[in-house]
């Protein structure tokens, strides 16, 4: 079955720089991968998706890169703000025509320092 | 829009007592979603409904939890007895039929003692 990973459990940052949030997954025929913030007492918020036919797709200030040769995820948050801090979620589909069911990553702890 | 309407928030509760967490989806979603979320085990799925029906229920943890949705804007889990192990957030969220994106209720905080 698939699963969804992340390499870190945690990144600290100064305010201003850029983030970089990585995630791996294991079902190849997964087709759609979401980004979800989470803060303190909260429930997850979608940030921003991307279907595996793309590499890449920009918000304001976010960016996901899609990886499928290394099956690998990213999420870019430009000029970090105090607000960015979270819990950080990825998220993959199962194979196509399978449902609609997402497999979430164990998350990793953003924190903005100031 | 409300966004998922979850209640109570919080909830304590003793080992043995019954436990119902309730969920209102977003107007015109008609998938809904039953998470639990601990440090140890992350977010895991527990029920999936699709218009109302059950669609996947592998993830409910034994028979003491239960879930219903009686209604496209109701839905309910019950854990009966409660255990100690069972202290976690349960969250709710609901989806577009056709769609992956989920919409995430504020959650509801179980404490079992």
């Amino acid at each position: 079955g698939e699963s969804v990973g992340l390499h870190l459990p945690t990144l600290s940052v100064q305010e201003g720089d850029n983030s970089i949030i990585n995630c791996a997954y294991s079902n190849s025929a997964s087709d759609y991968f979401i980004w979800y913030k989470q803060e303190s007492g909260k429930g997850p918020q979608f940030i921003i998706d991307i279907r595996s036919n793309m590499d890449k797709r920009q918000g304001q200030r976010v960016t996901v890169l899609l990886n499928k040769t290394v099956k690998h995820l990213s999420l870019q948050i430009a000029a970090t703000q105090p607000g960015d801090s979270a819990v950080y979620f990825c998220a993959g589909s199962g194979s196509p025509g399978s449902n609609y069911k997402l497999t979430f990553g164990k998350g990793t702890l953003l924190t903005v320092n100031p | 829009d409300a966004g998922v309407i979850q209640s109570p928030r919080h909830e304590v509760t003793e080992m043995g007592q019954e436990v119902t967490l309730r969920c209102k989806p977003i107007s015109g979603h008609n998938s809904l979603f039953w998470y639990r979320q601990t440090m140890m085990r992350g977010l895991e799925l527990l029920i999936y409904f699709n218009n109302n029906v059950p669609i996947d229920d592998s993830g409910m943890p034994e028979d003491r939890f239960s879930a219903k949705m009686p209604n496209a804007s109701f839905s309910t889990l019950k854990i009966q007895p409660s255990e100690p192990r069972d202290s976690a957030v349960y969250f709710c969220a609901s989806s577009l039929a056709g769609t992956y994106t989920q919409y995430f209720g504020p959650g509801t905080r179980l404490t079992v003692l």
